[in-house]
């Protein structure tokens, strides 16, 4: 069954420093989606992405954050500057559409850490 | 803007019993999609169920089935014959069904025990 893949699965890094994260999506699906669930609190939605744009964003994606699709298949959030708060596990998503029907499914998530 | 509410941070249940984890979320849309998702100690979010608000039967996924209350705003999981692989965070989303607002809302999750 196709699966959505992030990497790596974990990342350690200094405040400051620029980390990229990555995901490849299910290879026929249209939409990207980026969460992110800090320790012990809910999942937040960031940012999804389609047609090689930004379709929604949320506030917590501010201009420390940009996402891109570099090539066919991979899916990155770049984080510029990174903060202690940034500590979380990230979440890639996709999806075939971008209507409610559409079933979200998640990548394994990568664990970020900023010390 | 809309909210979920998990009103139980945990539950527990003995195996092969029944469990019902609560969810509420407030919404002026009439037409949307909730779901459930389970996240295991693996930290994976995976697809546990989900209901189209516009159909009036509740969704059902082998052991896994939902109480759906349009009007009451209300979205329960029931898990039957409880197994100990059920063990994990729950969490219950909402998303609209207008184009171009896909974002899942979610909860803040309810950790269910299987005690064996």
């Amino acid at each position: 069954e196709p699966e959505v893949t992030q990497t790596p699965s974990h990342q350690v890094t200094q405040m400051g420093q620029e980390v990229i994260l990555r995901c490849v999506p299910i290879s026929n699906h249209l939409y990207f989606y980026w969460y992110r669930q800090i320790l012990g609190q809910k999942v937040e939605f960031l940012v999804s992405f389609y047609n090689n744009e930004i379709s929604e964003k949320s506030e917590i994606f501010d201009d420390q954050f940009s996402v891109e699709r570099p090539d066919g298949s991979n899916f990155t959030l770049k984080i510029r500057s990174t903060k202690l708060e940034d500590s979380a596990m990230y979440f890639c998503a996709s999806s075939l559409a971008g209507t409610g029907e559409e079933t979200q499914y998640f990548g394994p998530g990568t664990r970020l850490l900023v010390l | 803007a809309q909210t979920v509410t998990q009103s139980q941070p945990e539950m527990s249940v003995q195996e092969a019993e029944t469990v019902t984890l609560s969810c509420t979320y407030d919404t002026s849309e009439s037409d949307y999609y909730l779901f459930w998702y389970k996240q295991p100690p693996s930290r994976q979010m995976i697809l546990v169920i989900r209901q189209e608000a516009y159909k009036q039967q509740n969704a059902t996924e082998n052991r896994f089935s939902v109480n759906f209350q349009k009007a009451a705003k209300s979205f329960s999981l029931k898990i039957s014959d409880s197994q100990l692989g059920d063990a994990a965070m729950y969490f219950c989303a909402y998303r609209s069904a207008n184009f171009g607002n896909e974002k899942l809302t979610f909860g803040t999750g309810t950790r269910l025990t299987i005690i064996p």
